[in-house]
């Protein structure tokens, strides 16, 4: 059974900085299958990126994700007061699953 | 726009069933797509339950297989899970969405209901 791994665990940064999260798996992700959300507090988790890298329909391009295998990343280029949220990567293949998340605050 | 809803009650006994129906507008069931169920823990972690596609085929998490069923209504475009008996670790936030897989990863969720396992 994969595993995730995400850290940190927070993430404490200011507006207009970079922001970088790592997803990592104990287990090869197939075909690229690995999602990452953001969440804020009272509402649904909101779909960033798919297929690893791949932009959501009106994502902003500030976010980007990359990786393959067992190791992912989501940048945030520029931190916007918007974003200081929580973050879940997913891989959503066989058996799927979340991982613990990471908050990015101020 | 494609909406989905979650409707059902907030509190179940345990050792009972719990059942949610998601009503789904702006998009037919039957066109395409996964749809399923998605909750989240008071902790804030986050567990697939299980999908279905139009075709009729079902996936379900096994470490809840035994418990869970999700159905489906055509005529009225939503469909609904079934988890039998609750305990309270089953308390969490139920949401429905939409997904390009059987796993999900879609842009649509429901806004979440808090159902809640005591006695």
């Amino acid at each position: 059974e994969i595993v995730l791994t995400q850290s940190p665990g927070t993430l404490s940064l200011s507006p207009g900085e970079r922001a970088t999260l790592s997803c990592r798996a104990s287990q090869s992700v197939s075909n690229n299958y690995l999602a990452w959300y953001q969440q804020k507090p009272g509402q649904a988790p909101r779909l960033l990126i798919y297929g690893a890298s791949s932009r959501a329909t009106g994502i902003p391009d500030r976010f980007s994700g990359s990786g393959s295998g067992t190791d992912f990343t989501l940048t945030i280029s520029r931190l916007e007061p918007e974003d200081f949220a929580v973050y879940y990567c997913q891989q959503y293949g066989s058996s799927p699953l979340f991982g613990p998340g990471t908050k990015v605050d101020i | 726009q494609v909406q989905l809803q979650e409707s059902g009650p907030g509190l179940v006994k345990p050792s009972e069933t719990l059942s949610l129906t998601c009503a789904v507008s702006g998009y037919s069931i039957n066109s395409g797509f996964y749809w399923g169920w998605i909750r989240q823990f008071p902790g804030k972690g986050l567990e697939w339950i299980g999908s279905f596609y139009r075709s009729g085929d079902t996936y379900y998490n096994p470490s809840l297989k035994s418990r869970v069923t999700i159905s489906v209504d055509t005529s009225k475009n939503q469909f609904s899970l079934n988890l039998s008996s609750v305990t309270a670790a089953d308390t969490a936030v139920y949401y429905c969405a939409r997904g390009s897989t059987p796993g999900i990863a879609g842009s649509y969720w429901g806004q979440g209901t808090l159902v809640t396992v005591s006695s």
